[in-house]
């Protein structure tokens, strides 16, 4: 059975200091790897996905970077953060791309910038 | 850039009775529209899609209806339960990415 593992479960920063969130999927090899923000009481914006190891794929620009250094590994990381980067940050996962297959969440960190 | 709306920010019906979530969008090359539950603080689950080659899909207690020509399409639930409680999120692929729309916070009173 697949898994979807993130860490940490929740943080509380102060502006301006760095940000690293990670996520890891066991149980399937090269999926398709999402990372989404949602504002509290908001929807869903997607950040970035990547189909493939050291391949990633910016779709809205917050002042955030992400990288995939291993097959079941995607990070998500800020050197400066901001107070709007605070939110739930869900990492996902899918076998096909967007236009074909579910993507199923991980369990989400929660972040908040002071 | 495309949009997906969600008619209903919130929904109360009675247990036992149908509930109905209305979304539009506007890519007509959206050809993928799935649903998500979210708990409160929780993550998404995923609950039910359907893609543009079919116009119904049911689930168990749950249908769901597109209007490609409308660019339409909605959640039926039947039958609810107090577990049902919960925000529903539809989504339409687009530009390469999912957009999802702002959620319906759905309420079954007893």
């Amino acid at each position: 059975a697949q898994t979807i593992h993130q860490w940490p479960v929740a943080e509380i920063k102060a502006v301006g200091s760095p940000l690293s969130l990670g996520c890891t999927i066991k149980g399937k090899s090269s999926p398709n790897l999402y990372w989404y923000w949602q504002a509290t009481g908001g929807t869903l914006q997607q950040l970035f996905y990547s189909i493939t190891v050291g391949q990633v794929e910016s779709v809205v620009q917050l002042n955030l970077s992400a990288s995939r250094p291993k097959d079941d590994q995607f990070i998500l990381s800020t050197e400066k953060l901001l107070l709007s980067h605070s939110g739930f940050y869900l990492c996902a996962w899918s076998l096909l791309g967007v236009n074909y297959a579910e993507q199923f969440f991980g369990p989400g960190t929660r972040l908040t910038v002071l | 850039g495309e949009k997906v709306e969600q008619h209903e920010s919130t929904l109360s019906v009675r247990e036992g009775d149908s509930a109905v979530i209305n979304c539009t969008y506007t890519d007509t090359a959206s050809s993928y529209f799935p649903w998500y539950k979210q708990e409160a603080g929780k993550s998404l689950h995923f609950v039910i899609d359907i893609r543009s080659n079919v116009d119904r899909k049911q689930s168990q207690r749950l249908t769901v209806l597109l209007d490609k020509k409308a660019k339409r399409f909605s959640l039926h639930i039947t039958a609810t339960q107090p577990e049902d409680s919960a925000i529903y999120f539809c989504a339409a692929s687009g530009e390469g990415k999912l957009i999802f729309g702002q959620g319906t916070k759905l309420s079954i009173k007893p």
